[in-house]
């Protein structure tokens, strides 16, 4: 079956724009995770999402994050206003469940660049 | 809160030698222990996991990991490198019992396999 896909996989944005990331877990899976992998920061968690309960945004580095999971599938990542520290590649997972032995599976990032 | 330490950035090695990636971590509670792989340009695969039992954990693609409580440490080893294996390599855990399962990551080694 298909995997956890992501789109766009390379976003360049100027500095002060708004993006959105996109997330497609595999089907039947509960629990979609975001992380970032930069230069500085090395892979850090950003949200977890799991069925209908409030999300984990404990991760999220400033308000100019958020992200939203529509129907408990598909999920967006927003960043608004971004700035040159929000380059990075941005991952998402999915699971099975939130249980801690499910394996999570990564999709192969969004790329994001900003001027 | 916990932390993972990946002593080594770059590990180069030679084709058909054997190579050690070292990992520790500090945890006020006990941990699942995870080691992933991320080839140029893909997303994370996940090579094993050590969740309990017998300490010896084998992967994918011929790796293995040794879990010592003692030393807080969960290194990998492959007892022979292909070229293939030319990637970098993260180490990673969950807090047991903790909401929201978020993996934790190293810093990552890169392991550059020379023929």
């Amino acid at each position: 079956g298909a995997g956890v896909s992501q789109s766009p996989s390379n976003k360049v944005t100027e500095k002060g724009k708004d993006v959105e990331l996109r997330c497609d877990p595999i089907s039947g899976h509960t629990a979609l995770y975001w992380y970032r992998q930069s230069l500085g920061q090395g892979l850090e968690f950003l949200i977890y999402f799991q069925g209908n309960s409030a999300p984990d945004k404990s991760g999220l580095p400033s308000d100019r994050f958020s992200a939203e999971r529509t129907g408990g599938s598909v999920s967006t990542l927003t960043i608004q206003r971004t700035q040159q520290e929000d380059s990075a590649v941005y991952l998402c997972a999915s699971s099975r469940t939130s249980g801690s032995i499910d394996e999570q599976f990564f999709g192969p990032g969004t790329r994001l660049t900003v001027l | 809160a916990q932390s993972v330490t990946q002593l080594d950035s770059q590990v180069p090695v030679f084709e058909e030698a054997p190579v050690e990636l070292r990992c520790n971590y500090s945890s006020s509670v006990s941990v699942y222990l995870f080691w992933y792989v991320q080839y140029p340009n893909q997303g994370l695969q996940l090579l094993l996991k050590y969740l309990s039992g017998s300490t010896l954990v084998k992967g994918i693609n011929g790796f293995e990991a040794e879990f010592n409580k003692s030393q807080t440490s969960f290194h990998l080893r492959k007892p022979s490198v292909h070229i293939s294996d030319t990637a970098e390599y993260f180490c990673a855990v969950i807090q047991i019992k903790a909401a929201g399962n978020k993996l934790t990551f190293g810093g990552g080694t890169r392991v550059l396999v020379k023929p």
